[in-house]
């Protein structure tokens, strides 16, 4: 069965600096989403990539997708504290395959 | 437009008893889709509902069920419950296979 790895698995980081969140997949990825999700709450849509070497940016956030389809790195330019939460990458099983496979996420500090 | 909206917020329930969880979808959205969150982890399919049948079913016992109505809502039903039912539970909604909407959750206690 397929299974997401998300690394690291938190991470603190100085307001206005940048980071990286890494989501490897131990099979090709048909489909990767990604979320953000506050403590305890709803997830919240980020970005969907399906082609290799797919790149999205919604704000300072830029999300991309390896050409190999098995793993995606999401990047936050200039960190705010909006942007502290839990991220969470999700993937697709196929086309017959409806469910999503989740990483256990990458919780997000930033300190001001 | 409501977006996703689920009931009740928070739930505290015994063992062995039995708790219905309920999903509004958002407008224009066919498919509901239930995922189980433990404290710390990612989601957890459970099962997916499209033209009021479940479509694809996760690794969870019979204890799961659920059901769609015409309108598109959904409903989670767990009999019998035990200790580690005790969650957040996600409905998410979305049109064919676009991306999933979803609702602020259940979290279900189970003393």
């Amino acid at each position: 069965s397929q299974e997401l790895e998300q690394s690291p698995q938190s991470l603190i980081v100085q307001e206005g600096k940048n980071l990286t969140i890494n989501c490897t997949s131990s099979k090709t990825l048909y489909g990767l989403y990604w979320y953000k999700q506050k403590y305890g709450e709803g997830l919240i849509f980020l970005m969907m990539l399906q082609k290799g070497g797919e790149e999205k940016s919604h704000e300072k956030i830029t999300a991309k997708l390896d050409e190999k389809k098995q793993q995606s790195s999401l990047h936050i330019t200039a960190s705010q504290p909006s942007h502290a939460g839990i991220y969470l990458c999700g993937a697709e099983g196929g086309n017959s395959n409806y469910q999503l496979i989740w990483g256990a996420g990458t919780k997000l500090i930033i300190k001001p | 437009d409501a977006g996703v909206t689920q009931s009740p917020t928070h739930l505290i329930k015994t063992r062995g008893q039995q708790v219905t969880l309920r999903c509004s979808p958002k407008s224009g959205h066919d498919t509901v889709s239930w995922y189980q969150q433990a404290l710390g982890q990612g989601p957890q399919f459970i099962f997916q509902y499209y033209e009021e049948e479940e479509r694809q079913r996760g690794n969870f016992p019979d204890r799961f069920s659920g059901h769609q109505f015409p309108n598109y809502s959904s409903e989670l039903n767990v009999n019998a419950l035990l200790l580690g039912d005790s969650a957040l539970y996600l409905c998410a909604s979305s049109f064919s296979r676009s991306e999933q909407f979803f609702g602020p959750g259940t979290r279900l206690t189970v003393l």
